[in-house]
């Protein structure tokens, strides 16, 4: 079955612009989550959607990364006037949340975005 | 504040010999363990996973370990082979939350 998609696979952007990220889920998966992973970092948690509940935006960065689910399925990412720092690559994973916490993502191949 | 720890940016292995991979974490709540490998320009894999009740958990060449005493998982992998040349993530997760927690992940090389 098809798996994680995200579009594009590589933006270049200069500093002022705003951007936008998609991500389609595995069809039925109710949780969404979003990463950044910038060069020799690890995964950094941005954003998190589980079905119809509020989502945990604890990990965005500032007030100019935002993002919506909208009908519980495509995830889009925006950022706002683009900083150079934020260069990473973005990754959009989706779960089939289940009761008791075992829970495997599924990572989609990520946006590379590089902002000049 | 890194709720999950892997304290080894790289390590490198001669093919044929043991990879040990080592985590540790500060959460005595998380309860489910997870790793995932990633390669270049790909987003990351699940691998295998542990529950907390269990202390070892077998898949193939894979093997991982947690000693919850000490909040420490690792991943055995025997024999290494090239392809398992990656970056090894370490997750940890507990049943009244919605997160998993990323580690910084450990880079693997296998040399022929």
């Amino acid at each position: 079955g098809a798996g994680v998609s995200q579009s594009p696979s590589n933006k270049v952007t200069e500093k002022g612009k705003d951007v936008e990220l998609r991500c389609d889920p595995i069809s039925g998966h109710t949780a969404l989550y979003w990463y950044r992973q910038s060069l020799g970092q690890g995964l950094e948690f941005l954003i998190y959607f589980q079905g119809n509940s509020a989502p945990d935006k604890s990990g965005l960065p500032s007030d100019r990364f935002s993002a919506e689910r909208t009908g519980g399925s495509v995830s889009t990412l925006t950022i706002q006037r683009t900083q150079q720092e934020d260069s990473a690559v973005y990754l959009c994973a989706s779960s089939l949340w289940l009761t008791g916490g075992e829970e495997t993502q599924y990572f989609g191949p990520g946006t590379r975005l590089l902002v000049l | 504040d890194q709720q999950v720890k892997q304290n080894s940016p790289s390590l490198s292995v001669q093919e044929g010999r043991i990879s040990i991979l080592n985590c540790d974490y500060t959460n005595s709540m998380f309860d489910y363990f997870l790793w995932y490998k990633k390669y270049p320009a790909e987003g990351p894999t699940f691998l295998i996973s542990i529950s907390s009740i269990k202390d070892k958990n077998e898949d193939g060449r894979f093997t991982v370990f947690l000693n919850k005493s000490a909040k420490h998982l690792s991943l055995h992998i025997v024999p290494s082979q090239p392809g398992d040349s990656a970056v090894y993530f370490c997750a940890a997760s507990w049943s009244g939350g919605f997160k998993t927690i990323f580690g910084a992940g450990t880079r693997l090389f296998v040399k022929a």
